[in-house]
Formats: C-alpha cells, sequence, structure tokens
C-alpha cells in the first residue's frame, strides 16, 4: 500500500480482556517495527521483525505481550489480560532495512485505553 | 544497548528565531542518525537524517550536525515558524544487521507568533 496502515485507530477494552493490534506495513518493506507512546512520553521500542530472521522482542514489557508477522507483511501485536498501564497509543513502522536506506514510514497509530 | 539522551525537553522561541535540539548516544557502532516530527495527534514523520560519515546535512531551514568523536548530534531550525510547533525526536541506529532506531525522549518546541 501507500503507506503504513494500523486498525483499529481507537480500542477501549476492559480490563483483563485480550486484545488484538494490526499493522499492515509499506509493500516491500522488509522490516517491521512495534513502538509505544504514553500520553506525553517518547517512543517506547517493543519488537522488531527483520525478514525471515527471528524477531528481536528485547522491548517486549511482559509476557502478556506477543506479535507474530505472517508472511513477511502484516503483523498482529496481542496483549493479554490487558492493564491499566498498558493504556497508549501503538505505533507501527517499517522500512526497507537495506544498507542506503533505513529510515522508518510509521503508521497513525492505535491508542488503546484500558477501562 | 544504544541510550539516548535528548535536551531540552521543551524550547519556547520567538518567530523568526532559531531553534538548536542537542542529542548524545552512547554506542559508538551506531551509524544513522535520524530526526522525526510529530504534531499534535498526527504520527512521527522524518524531516532529516544524516549517517555517521558526514558532518553535516542541511535541507532549507532545517540542518543537522554530527561529532562522532564527542558522540553528539544536533538538530538547528532557522527562521522558525508556528508551523514548526511540534515534537521533535532524535534517533539512532548502527544499521547493518540489525536496523532498530532508539529514540531520544523527544523536544516540544512551541513557535510563538
Amino acid at each position: 500500500g501507500a503507506g503504513v496502515s494500523q486498525s483499529p485507530s481507537n480500542k477501549v477494552t476492559e480490563k483483563g480482556k485480550d486484545v488484538e493490534l494490526r499493522c499492515d506495513p509499506i509493500s516491500g518493506h522488509t522490516a517491521l517495527y512495534w513502538y509505544r507512546q504514553s500520553l506525553g512520553q517518547g517512543l517506547e521500542f517493543l519488537i522488531y521483525f527483520q525478514g525471515n530472521s527471528a524477531p528481536d522482542k528485547s522491548g517486549l514489557p511482559s509476557d502478556r505481550f506477543s506479535a507474530e508477522r505472517t508472511g513477511g507483511s502484516v503483523s498482529t501485536l496481542t496483549i493479554q489480560r490487558t492493564q491499566q498501564e498498558d493504556s497508549a497509543v501503538y505505533l507501527c513502522a517499517s522500512s526497507l532495512a537495506s544498507r542506503s536506506n533505513y529510515g522508518y514510514t510509521f503508521g497513525s497509530g492505535t491508542r488503546l485505553t484500558v477501562v | 544497548g544504544e541510550n539516548v539522551e535528548q535536551h531540552p525537553s521543551t524550547l519556547s522561541v520567538q518567530e523568526g528565531d532559531s531553534a538548536v535540539i542537542k542529542c548524545t548516544y552512547s554506542d559508538s557502532a551506531s551509524n544513522y542518525f535520524p530526526w522525526y516530527k510529530q504534531e499534535l495527534g498526527k504520527r512521527p514523520q522524518l524531516i532529516i537524517d544524516i549517517r555517521s560519515n558526514v558532518g553535516e546535512k542541511k535541507d532549507q531551514r532545517i540542518a543537522v550536525t554530527l561529532n562522532k568523536t564527542a558522540k553528539h548530534f544536533s538538530l538547528h531550525i532557522t527562521e522558525t515558524q508556528p508551523e514548526d510547533s511540534a515534537v521533535y525526536f532524535c534517533a539512532a541506529s548502527r544499521g547493518g544487521s540489525n536496523y532498530k532506531l532508539t529514540f531520544g525522549k523527544g523536544t516540544l518546541l512551541t513557535v510563538n507568533p
């Protein structure tokens, strides 16, 4: 597609429920990244997929968080048993990840509110 | 891992003045340093980047400088305009086998008319 698409744009869920956030990267981008941005805060790294390599999961805050990327394209970030502190904007980005070009293009994010 | 420090956290300038935002990084292997602008409620967007083989890069009113020895880089905005008001993030990456960006905590720039 023309840009990075994320869905839903907004999600309100009850504490304890599971949620799935979707990211559709730019076609041909081999790298996909998830970040979290809490209100007024910076960009916290969560997970990074690069081609067929094992993902870099070093930023996932707990085992309630997981992500997968199917067929090297669409990615889903799953948060199980959501807590109020999970409320944030979840941003996905993709990049060509080549030696000459590895700047990110971000999606518009999913605003998650846990009540 | 990489650590990126950014300051100031807030910056207020008068329209037409210059603004400078500074970042330091810890990983000497980092070689790519982009800057992102995030307007309120919008996604971060790349505005300029620099690689470690270059000391300075300019694009109209925006410039970035890099000092590899001191491990710091800066964003300079000249002739600021109200539409420059946003949060600016610096970032660093090693490239090569790992293109992950580590971001600074951001600078809220306010340009007063």
